[in-house]
């Protein structure tokens, strides 16, 4: 019983570099999204998917890119990294996005970045 | 525009006493209410919901409430337990979204 595996717990990026957080579920959930956690912010969310195929932005997406092929699957891909995207990133999922949002999300553990 | 506000970022608490934690949201669509429990170095855990249209739930030592009116959320834990000790979201939403408060860290003394 997996739930949401994040990897890897902890990554150093040098600015400019590239890098994709992987993120997997088995509980063939439907819904899946990545967070941002910064201190004093909460967490943001950065893009999600309903779907496999589908997927849409969220709150702050500047900088990531992501895609669903599987419904397992929903990697988040940093295109050039920045100083600025030095945080705590969680991948999370549900059934559905209303079921998530009345009966709660499993989260991963979280991939600690940071770019320097 | 912090659209939910925790404004307590830390909270602590004798075992066996009751925790309050408090929440407060400025957006009246929001209609769907939660909170989550984190531990240091793993994600978020959900706790407990509740929906617009009650103004309590209750779920073994965990209880919200909801205050429409003043656009306040709380969170009662009774009786706390060391365990508790943990960072607390809350996060309010409708349709498609959800928002997250930045949290308060909650200590339980023994």
């Amino acid at each position: 019983n997996a739930g949401v595996t994040q990897t890897p717990k902890f990554q150093v990026l040098k600015t400019g570099q590239s890098m994709t957080l992987q993120c997997a579920q088995d509980m063939n959930h439907e819904y899946m999204s990545w967070y941002r956690q910064d201190p004093g912010m909460g967490l943001r969310l950065i893009h999600y998917s309903v779907g496999a195929g589908i997927t849409d932005q969220g709150e702050v997406p500047n900088g990531y890119n992501v895609s669903r092929s599987t419904t397992e699957d929903f990697p988040l891909r940093l295109l050039s990294a920045a100083p600025s995207q030095t945080s705590v990133y969680f991948c999370a999922s549900s059934y559905s996005r209303i079921a998530g949002g009345h009966y709660g999300y499993t989260f991963g553990s979280g991939t600690r970045l940071t770019v320097v | 525009d912090q659209q939910v506000k925790q404004n307590s970022p830390s909270l602590s608490v004798q075992e066996g006493r009751i925790s309050i934690l408090n929440c407060d949201y400025t957006n009246s669509m929001f209609d769907y209410f939660l909170w989550y429990k984190k531990y240091p170095a793993e994600g978020p855990t959900f706790l407990i919901s509740i929906s617009s249209i009650k103004d309590k739930n209750e779920d073994g030592r965990f209880t919200v409430f909801l205050n429409k009116s003043a656009k306040h959320l709380s969170l009662h834990i009774v009786p706390s337990q060391p365990g508790d000790s943990a960072v607390y979201f809350c996060a309010a939403g409708y349709g498609n979204k959800l928002v997250f408060g930045a949290g308060t860290i909650l200590r339980v003394k023994s």
